[in-house]
């Protein structure tokens, strides 16, 4: 398998530009998460889904962040417009069913800089 | 509130000699606990998990973990750590919603492991 896969890997971007990171999470997962990892913050949920609905987008930072699934094997975080303050690792992270108790597989996270 | 601590940012050991991250957790109810280690430039691999039954979990590369209820912990060890153990490794405790479960992280415990 060839685990969750993020694209890309690394993206330098200008404030004001819009960003677009993806995310194919393993094939039969029907959960599917976003994470920000900072230095400041730590690791946060940014969204989850499951079965392509989002169930808690609670942690989006604010409207310029948006979402979406729309089929079972791909995702999407678009921020627009970016700015510096957006600088960090998003991770992408699926699970098999809807979470209980299920182990979340991370992809390799797509690096942002926002200048 | 459910909440996962790691009160210490790093961790020295010496190649060969015992390794222990500690992890606090506080929940309401049953707990579900996870340990996820990251290596410089990757996503976070699962290492381990407590659900129910045996206090004591078998994980990966040789790692175990020790549940203790009457002290909120989840401690993980390995008998004789490798210089390849080095990285950062994140306590993790299931935070049950509405009608799903969110993964709280702790901040991390950056593992230094010298020859």
């Amino acid at each position: 398998d060839a685990g969750v896969i993020q694209s890309p890997r690394h993206e330098v971007t200008e404030m004001g530009q819009e960003v677009t990171l993806r995310c194919k999470p393993i094939s039969g997962h029907n959960s599917l998460f976003w994470y920000r990892q900072t230095m400041m913050r730590g690791l946060e949920l940014l969204i989850y889904f499951n079965n392509n609905v989002p169930i808690d987008d609670s942690g989006m930072p604010e409207d310029r962040f948006s979402a979406k699934m729309p089929n079972a094997s791909f995702s999407t975080l678009k921020i627009q417009p970016s700015e510096p303050r957006d600088s960090a690792v998003y991770f992408c992270a699926s699970s098999l069913e809807s979470p209980g108790a299920d182990t979340q597989y991370f992809g390799p996270g797509t690096r942002l800089t926002v200048l | 509130a459910q909440s996962v601590a790691q009160p210490e940012d790093q961790v020295n050991v010496a190649e060969g000699n015992p390794l222990t991250v500690k992890c606090t957790y506080s929940v309401s109810g049953n707990p579900y606990l996870f340990w996820y280690v990251q290596y410089p430039n990757r996503g976070l691999q699962f290492l381990l998990k407590y659900i129910t039954g045996d206090n004591l979990v078998k994980g990966s590369y040789g790692f175990e973990a020790e549940f203790n209820k009457s002290q909120t912990s989840f401690h993980l060890k390995k008998p004789s750590a490798l210089v390849s153990d080095s990285a950062l490794y994140f306590c993790a405790v299931l935070s049950l919603g509405d009608s799903w479960g969110k993964l709280q992280f702790g901040a991390g415990t950056q593992v230094v492991v010298t020859p």
